[in-house]
């Protein structure tokens, strides 16, 4: 069975760019995370779909992050314009469902280096 | 808000002996307890889960023990091998259940 792919895997910007991050889920799971995850702390969860639908996005910084996921499969994660302070591996992970209790199956993630 | 320790945040053993790592959670409404290991370069990966009606759970060397009492869980390796060295991360669930908050990680180095 296929794992959950993210790209890029690096990037490198300047602040004020904008990027954008690709992720497509193991077929069959209906819920979909996207993560920041900083140097030396655990993973933030910065949305959540269920389908094609929000479940939580309550620590996005929306002023800046947007993110979709069209017809309920792949997704995309993008910063405009970006901050020093996101720098960060940004993971993406998918579950069968979305309760709490679902294992959770993460992408290898992708670093962001904002300079 | 609700919040998850995880202690220590470096933790070194000699290649054999036993680890153990402990969490503590604030939200008693918290039923599920994961950890995840996660190896250089990769995404976390579940290794050992509990829920709150089960007080320990055991797989080969690994276990979780819960209390939720005193709200806390540990993790505990046994026979610690070179391949144990990642960093471990545990959450709880909160939300409804609908979400896991994220202990800070403990790096486990096993010294051959």
């Amino acid at each position: 069975e296929a794992g959950v792919a993210q790209s890029p895997r690096y990037k490198i910007i300047e602040k004020r760019q904008s990027v954008a991050f690709w992720c497509n889920p193991i077929s069959g799971h209906a819920t979909l995370y996207w993560y920041q995850q900083i140097l030396g702390q655990g993973p933030k969860l910065l949305i959540q779909f269920q389908n094609n639908g929000v479940v939580d996005d309550s620590q996005l910084p929306k002023d800046r992050f947007s993110a979709e996921r069209l017809k309920g499969v792949d997704s995309t994660l993008k910063i405009q314009p970006a901050k020093l302070e996101d720098s960060a591996v940004y993971l993406c992970a998918s579950s069968l469902r979305g309760q709490a209790y679902n294992e959770q199956f993460f992408g290898p993630g992708t670093r962001l280096t904002v300079l | 808000g609700e919040n998850v320790e995880q202690h220590p945040s470096t933790l070194s053993v000699q290649e054999g002996d036993s680890a153990v790592i402990k969490c503590t959670y604030s939200d008693s409404a918290s039923n599920y307890f994961p950890w995840y290991k996660q190896e250089l370069g990769k995404g976390p990966q579940l290794i050992i889960d509990i829920r709150s009606n089960v007080g320990e759970k055991k797989d080969q060397r690994i276990a979780v023990t819960l209390n939720k009492t005193a709200k806390h869980f540990s993790l505990h390796i046994t026979e610690t091998q070179p391949e144990d060295s990642a960093v471990y991360f545990c959450a709880a669930s909160i939300g409804s259940n609908y979400q896991l908050i994220w202990g800070a990680g403990t790096k486990l180095i096993i010294k051959p």
